[in-house]
């Protein structure tokens, strides 16, 4: 079952505009993390998040998570041709053993 | 170098054939796991393996099996019982327990003829 899922599915925005993206989840969690995965490639971790933690930042990353509506953003600030890729949130959630649960993701183009 | 490696990149098999995926990694990582994605969505969890010589069934095992007889390797094989096998299947490892980020290797894409 996914437990986390992704808003908007698709996302097209221009070199320099910032892509934000929103993952909504059923169950608590230990921890959030994000994903990002370029076309037929693996999966590349971005950042987590655990879940007595409000935002977190990494570079031009920005995380947030509100455990009170069981959801979180990914804000990519100044966008780059290079961050086109699928975005994928993966809760952890209580009493899982580290077993992640990946939403369909979001897609984001960017263009020069 | 350190990371996680699969082979093939690519395979093809006929109906009725098992298959074996390879997965190495050299990051002294207890954990391990494999993933299919199907085109548009996420990853499903196929089997994880917490220690060698254990390996517990994920969300949708059926199918496969696997063995983890080294700390280095987590084969997966794709039997003929999986009904719906063409998918891309990515191999997963982690240093150890929940929360910890999950180290990824390039994929393998398996197409049934």
């Amino acid at each position: 079952s996914q437990q986390g899922e992704e808003d908007p599915q698709a996302l097209s925005i221009q070199e320099g505009e910032n892509a934000t993206m929103n993952c909504s989840y059923k169950t608590s969690i230990n921890n959030l993390q994000w994903y990002r995965q370029n076309s037929g490639r693996g999966l590349v971790h971005l950042i987590l998040i655990r879940s007595n933690e409000r935002e977190k930042h990494s570079g031009r990353l920005r995380v947030t998570l509100d455990t009170s509506k069981k959801s979180s953003s990914l804000l990519i600030t100044a966008s780059r041709a290079a961050d086109t890729a699928s975005y994928f949130c993966a809760t952890d959630a209580l009493g899982s053993w580290g077993k992640l649960q990946f939403g369909a993701g979001t897609q984001v183009v960017v263009t020069p | 170098d350190g990371g996680i490696t699969q082979s093939p990149k690519y395979l093809f098999r006929k109906e009725g054939q098992n298959v074996t995926l390879s997965c190495e990694q050299n990051l002294n990582h207890d954990a391990m796991y494999w993933y299919r994605q199907d085109p548009g969505q996420g990853l499903r969890l196929i089997y994880y393996s917490q220690i060698v010589n254990d390996f517990q069934k994920g969300d949708i095992a059926e199918g496969y099996s696997v063995s983890r007889e080294k700390k280095e390797s987590f084969p997966l094989t794709v039997t003929s019982a999986q009904k719906n096998p063409t998918a891309f299947y990515l191999c997963a490892s982690s240093i150890s327990t929940s929360p910890d980020t999950q180290y990824f290797g390039p994929g393998t894409r398996l197409t049934v003829l």
